[in-house]
Protein backbone atom coordinates (compact mmCIF):
# COMPACT_ATOMS: atom_id res chain seq x y z
CA UNK A 1 0.00 0.00 0.00
CA UNK A 2 1.49 3.40 -1.17
CA UNK A 3 1.55 6.42 1.37
CA UNK A 4 0.63 9.78 0.26
CA UNK A 5 3.28 11.46 -1.94
CA UNK A 6 3.36 15.29 -2.67
CA UNK A 7 5.72 16.69 -5.35
CA UNK A 8 7.85 18.62 -5.34
CA UNK A 9 9.72 18.89 -2.14
CA UNK A 10 10.79 22.62 -2.61
CA UNK A 11 9.79 25.33 -5.16
CA UNK A 12 11.03 28.70 -4.93
CA UNK A 13 8.91 31.55 -7.03
CA UNK A 14 9.03 34.42 -7.56
CA UNK A 15 5.61 37.23 -6.33
CA UNK A 16 3.12 37.41 -9.41
CA UNK A 17 4.19 34.19 -10.84
CA UNK A 18 1.79 30.92 -10.79
CA UNK A 19 2.42 27.74 -8.88
CA UNK A 20 0.98 24.38 -8.91
CA UNK A 21 1.40 21.64 -6.18
CA UNK A 22 0.60 17.62 -6.48
CA UNK A 23 -0.91 15.14 -4.23
CA UNK A 24 -1.09 11.21 -4.80
CA UNK A 25 -3.47 9.77 -2.48
CA UNK A 26 -3.93 6.58 -0.31
CA UNK A 27 -4.57 3.94 -2.65
CA UNK A 28 -8.49 3.48 -1.53
CA UNK A 29 -8.85 6.97 -0.60
CA UNK A 30 -11.53 9.33 -2.61
CA UNK A 31 -11.07 12.40 0.12
CA UNK A 32 -8.13 14.65 0.11
CA UNK A 33 -7.97 18.05 1.97
CA UNK A 34 -5.25 20.67 1.37
CA UNK A 35 -3.61 22.72 3.93
CA UNK A 36 -1.05 25.36 4.66
CA UNK A 37 1.31 25.81 7.44
CA UNK A 38 3.67 28.94 8.05
CA UNK A 39 6.78 28.72 9.65
CA UNK A 40 6.15 28.53 13.62
CA UNK A 41 2.33 27.68 13.15
CA UNK A 42 -0.39 25.21 13.25
CA UNK A 43 -1.76 24.50 9.73
CA UNK A 44 -5.19 26.15 8.30
CA UNK A 45 -7.42 24.67 6.18
CA UNK A 46 -7.43 25.27 2.64
CA UNK A 47 -10.17 23.26 1.08
CA UNK A 48 -11.54 19.67 0.50
CA UNK A 49 -12.06 17.52 -2.37
CA UNK A 50 -14.45 14.38 -2.45
CA UNK A 51 -15.13 12.64 -5.87
CA UNK A 52 -13.77 15.39 -7.56
CA UNK A 53 -16.42 18.24 -5.99
CA UNK A 54 -14.79 20.46 -3.85
CA UNK A 55 -16.83 20.50 -0.43
CA UNK A 56 -15.49 22.06 1.90
CA UNK A 57 -13.32 25.52 2.19
CA UNK A 58 -11.81 27.57 4.36
CA UNK A 59 -10.78 31.16 4.75
CA UNK A 60 -8.70 31.27 1.67
CA UNK A 61 -9.29 33.71 -1.70
CA UNK A 62 -9.95 32.49 -5.08
CA UNK A 63 -6.47 32.43 -6.57
CA UNK A 64 -5.95 29.57 -4.16
CA UNK A 65 -7.75 26.95 -6.54
CA UNK A 66 -7.75 23.02 -6.81
CA UNK A 67 -8.69 19.59 -8.80
CA UNK A 68 -8.87 16.38 -7.81
CA UNK A 69 -9.01 13.50 -11.03
CA UNK A 70 -10.89 10.48 -11.58
CA UNK A 71 -7.47 8.67 -9.94
CA UNK A 72 -7.95 10.87 -6.37
CA UNK A 73 -4.66 12.42 -7.43
CA UNK A 74 -5.07 16.43 -6.59
CA UNK A 75 -3.70 19.64 -7.68
CA UNK A 76 -3.43 22.67 -5.65
CA UNK A 77 -3.11 25.65 -8.05
CA UNK A 78 -2.41 29.48 -6.80
CA UNK A 79 -2.39 32.33 -8.87
CA UNK A 80 -0.53 35.79 -8.33
CA UNK A 81 1.96 34.53 -5.88
CA UNK A 82 2.36 37.06 -2.84
CA UNK A 83 5.03 37.03 -0.34
CA UNK A 84 2.94 35.37 2.33
CA UNK A 85 1.86 32.59 0.26
CA UNK A 86 5.46 31.07 1.72
CA UNK A 87 4.36 28.00 3.65
CA UNK A 88 4.68 23.78 3.37
CA UNK A 89 1.85 22.70 2.03
CA UNK A 90 0.42 19.68 2.86
CA UNK A 91 -2.29 17.45 1.62
CA UNK A 92 -3.67 14.59 3.59
CA UNK A 93 -6.08 11.97 1.98
CA UNK A 94 -9.04 9.84 3.89
CA UNK A 95 -11.40 7.22 3.27
CA UNK A 96 -14.44 9.37 2.90
CA UNK A 97 -15.56 13.28 4.28
CA UNK A 98 -15.27 13.69 7.88
CA UNK A 99 -14.80 12.21 10.35
CA UNK A 100 -12.47 10.07 8.59
CA UNK A 101 -8.74 9.47 9.62
CA UNK A 102 -6.43 11.82 7.58
CA UNK A 103 -3.05 10.49 6.15
CA UNK A 104 -0.30 13.23 5.54
CA UNK A 105 1.64 13.64 3.31
CA UNK A 106 5.36 14.94 3.31
CA UNK A 107 4.64 18.48 2.38
CA UNK A 108 5.82 20.88 -0.36
CA UNK A 109 8.13 23.62 0.80
CA UNK A 110 7.15 26.92 -1.43
CA UNK A 111 9.08 30.00 -1.13
CA UNK A 112 7.54 33.18 -2.61
CA UNK A 113 10.52 35.75 -3.42
CA UNK B 1 -9.40 34.16 18.93
CA UNK B 2 -8.93 30.70 17.46
CA UNK B 3 -11.50 27.89 16.99
CA UNK B 4 -8.62 25.98 18.49
CA UNK B 5 -6.73 26.62 21.83
CA UNK B 6 -4.14 24.06 23.10
CA UNK B 7 -2.21 24.63 26.09
CA UNK B 8 0.62 24.91 26.83
CA UNK B 9 2.27 26.56 24.21
CA UNK B 10 5.84 24.34 24.68
CA UNK B 11 6.99 21.67 27.52
CA UNK B 12 9.84 20.25 28.60
CA UNK B 13 10.03 16.78 30.89
CA UNK B 14 12.02 15.03 32.04
CA UNK B 15 12.20 11.23 30.54
CA UNK B 16 9.62 9.12 32.24
CA UNK B 17 7.49 12.18 33.34
CA UNK B 18 3.66 12.01 32.99
CA UNK B 19 2.81 14.06 30.13
CA UNK B 20 -0.69 16.44 29.56
CA UNK B 21 -1.55 18.65 26.76
CA UNK B 22 -4.96 20.33 26.32
CA UNK B 23 -7.07 21.41 24.13
CA UNK B 24 -10.56 23.45 23.93
CA UNK B 25 -12.72 24.02 20.97
CA UNK B 26 -15.22 26.84 20.10
CA UNK B 27 -17.08 25.28 17.76
CA UNK B 28 -19.69 22.51 17.02
CA UNK B 29 -17.16 19.40 15.85
CA UNK B 30 -18.24 15.70 14.22
CA UNK B 31 -14.80 14.50 15.24
CA UNK B 32 -11.43 15.73 17.17
CA UNK B 33 -8.07 14.39 16.09
CA UNK B 34 -4.41 15.02 17.63
CA UNK B 35 -1.73 15.08 15.12
CA UNK B 36 2.56 14.67 15.73
CA UNK B 37 4.70 16.63 13.92
CA UNK B 38 8.25 16.09 13.89
CA UNK B 39 11.10 18.29 13.11
CA UNK B 40 10.94 18.43 8.87
CA UNK B 41 7.24 18.76 8.55
CA UNK B 42 6.13 15.33 8.17
CA UNK B 43 2.40 14.61 10.46
CA UNK B 44 1.14 11.65 11.29
CA UNK B 45 -2.49 10.74 12.90
CA UNK B 46 -2.38 9.79 16.68
CA UNK B 47 -6.09 9.82 17.77
CA UNK B 48 -9.57 10.54 16.23
CA UNK B 49 -12.47 10.54 18.38
CA UNK B 50 -15.56 12.01 19.10
CA UNK B 51 -16.49 10.86 22.43
CA UNK B 52 -14.77 9.08 25.56
CA UNK B 53 -11.16 7.99 25.53
CA UNK B 54 -8.81 5.78 23.28
CA UNK B 55 -5.21 4.29 23.94
CA UNK B 56 -2.54 3.78 22.15
CA UNK B 57 0.68 2.45 23.97
CA UNK B 58 1.59 5.07 25.97
CA UNK B 59 -0.60 7.68 25.18
CA UNK B 60 -4.11 8.08 25.63
CA UNK B 61 -6.66 10.67 24.57
CA UNK B 62 -9.82 11.89 25.73
CA UNK B 63 -12.62 13.93 24.83
CA UNK B 64 -15.49 15.96 26.94
CA UNK B 65 -17.86 17.12 24.29
CA UNK B 66 -20.36 19.28 26.96
CA UNK B 67 -16.95 21.14 28.14
CA UNK B 68 -15.54 21.20 24.69
CA UNK B 69 -12.36 19.98 25.50
CA UNK B 70 -9.85 17.03 25.28
CA UNK B 71 -6.47 16.17 26.98
CA UNK B 72 -3.64 14.33 25.21
CA UNK B 73 -1.62 12.31 27.97
CA UNK B 74 1.65 10.28 27.73
CA UNK B 75 2.92 8.16 30.03
CA UNK B 76 6.55 7.13 30.57
CA UNK B 77 7.58 9.86 28.46
CA UNK B 78 10.64 9.13 26.21
CA UNK B 79 13.08 11.46 24.30
CA UNK B 80 11.84 10.01 20.69
CA UNK B 81 8.22 11.54 22.31
CA UNK B 82 9.65 15.25 21.13
CA UNK B 83 7.30 16.49 18.69
CA UNK B 84 4.72 19.32 18.28
CA UNK B 85 1.22 17.88 19.24
CA UNK B 86 -1.74 19.55 17.58
CA UNK B 87 -5.17 19.52 17.78
CA UNK B 88 -7.37 20.03 15.17
CA UNK B 89 -11.52 18.94 14.87
CA UNK B 90 -13.97 18.72 11.96
CA UNK B 91 -17.13 20.31 11.84
CA UNK B 92 -20.00 18.45 9.51
CA UNK B 93 -19.42 21.26 7.03
CA UNK B 94 -15.98 19.64 6.18
CA UNK B 95 -14.34 22.31 8.11
CA UNK B 96 -10.99 22.01 9.52
CA UNK B 97 -9.86 23.97 12.55
CA UNK B 98 -6.12 23.44 14.22
CA UNK B 99 -4.54 24.79 17.11
CA UNK B 100 -1.31 26.23 16.79
CA UNK B 101 0.46 23.16 18.44
CA UNK B 102 2.86 22.04 21.90
CA UNK B 103 6.56 21.39 21.39
CA UNK B 104 7.41 19.00 23.13
CA UNK B 105 10.83 18.02 24.61
CA UNK B 106 11.94 15.02 26.60
CA UNK B 107 15.07 15.59 28.13
CA UNK B 108 17.33 12.04 28.67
Amino acid sequence: ETGVTQSPTHLIKTRGQQVTLRCSSQSGHNTVSWYQQALGQGPQFIFQYYREEENGRGNFPPRFSGLQFPNYSSELNVNALELDDSALYLCASSLGQAPYEQYFGPGTRLTVT
Amino acid sequence: KNEVEQSPQNLTAQEGEFITINCSYSVGISALHWLQQHPGGGIVSLFMLSSGKKKHGRLIATINIQEKHSSLHITASHPRDSAVYICAVSNTGNQFYFGTGTSLTVIP
